[in-house]
């Protein structure tokens, strides 16, 4: 039971414009997400992340919404570059589960056209 | 600081046969996470340690042991190698604080014949 999913396994945008990574889930316990970034050959690398008490959160070019009743949250890229050019895994955690483990989606390979 | 490594970064093994990967932290972190990643199937939780001495079942722990003797080690154990355990795996860590967030290290290949 796939309780993170990106539905997307891939999106291709043009430079310049802006890049929306979607994920759903289902546990409602989920209270802190995270989006992380991979390129190949190397582990993933932490972006950003939003708890379940806020609806945005803002670093740059990176913006990730939560919409709690929805359970779905998104990553937004603006503008994108060609060196976002990776795959982004979405990620969440119950922060008092015990062991702060995370449960990823299946990722979303983004590219970046120029 | 050298922050996550794993070793080693290839491996290829027979059915069978047994082998350790080695992943150490220089963050002084308490929590280290053993993760697989399959085509499609994103990161899955392997085992895991919330300090030193313990360690704690993860989403898919059969055919895997761990242990974390050193704060700064945790080793992932395969006793007896299958190839469904053909994986690229990963060590992460955490400090021991709300809302942060995993360091990952770069990934072991693992093929298993």
């Amino acid at each position: 039971d796939q309780q993170v999913k990106q539905n997307s396994p891939s999106l291709s945008v043009q430079e310049g414009r802006i890049s929306i990574l979607n994920c759903d889930y289902t546990n409602s316990m989920f209270d802190y997400f995270l989006w992380y970034k991979k390129y190949p050959a190397e582990g993933p690398t932490f972006l950003i992340s939003i708890s379940s008490i806020k609806d945005k959160n803002e670093d740059g070019r990176f913006t990730v919404f939560l919409n709690k009743s929805a359970k779905h949250l998104s990553l937004h890229i603006v503008p994108s570059q060609p060196g976002d050019s990776a795959v982004y895994f979405c990620a969440a955690s119950e922060l008092t589960g015990g062991g702060n483990k995370l449960t990823f989606g299946t990722g979303t390979q983004l590219k970046v056209e120029l | 600081n050298a922050g996550v490594t794993q070793t080693p970064k290839f491996r290829v093994l027979k059915t069978g046969q047994s082998m350790t990967l080695l992943c150490a932290q220089d963050m002084n972190h308490e929590y280290m996470y053993w993760y697989r990643q399959d085509p499609g199937m994103g990161l899955r939780l392997i085992h895991y340690s919330v300090g030193e001495g313990t360690t704690a079942k993860g989403e898919v722990p059969d055919g895997y042991n761990v242990s974390r003797l050193k704060k700064q080690n945790f080793l992932l154990g395969l006793e007896s190698a299958a190839p469904s355990q053909t994986s690229v795996y990963f060590c992460a860590s955490m400090g021991n604080h709300l809302y942060n967030e995993q360091f990952f290290g770069p990934g072991t290949r693992l093929t298993v014949l």
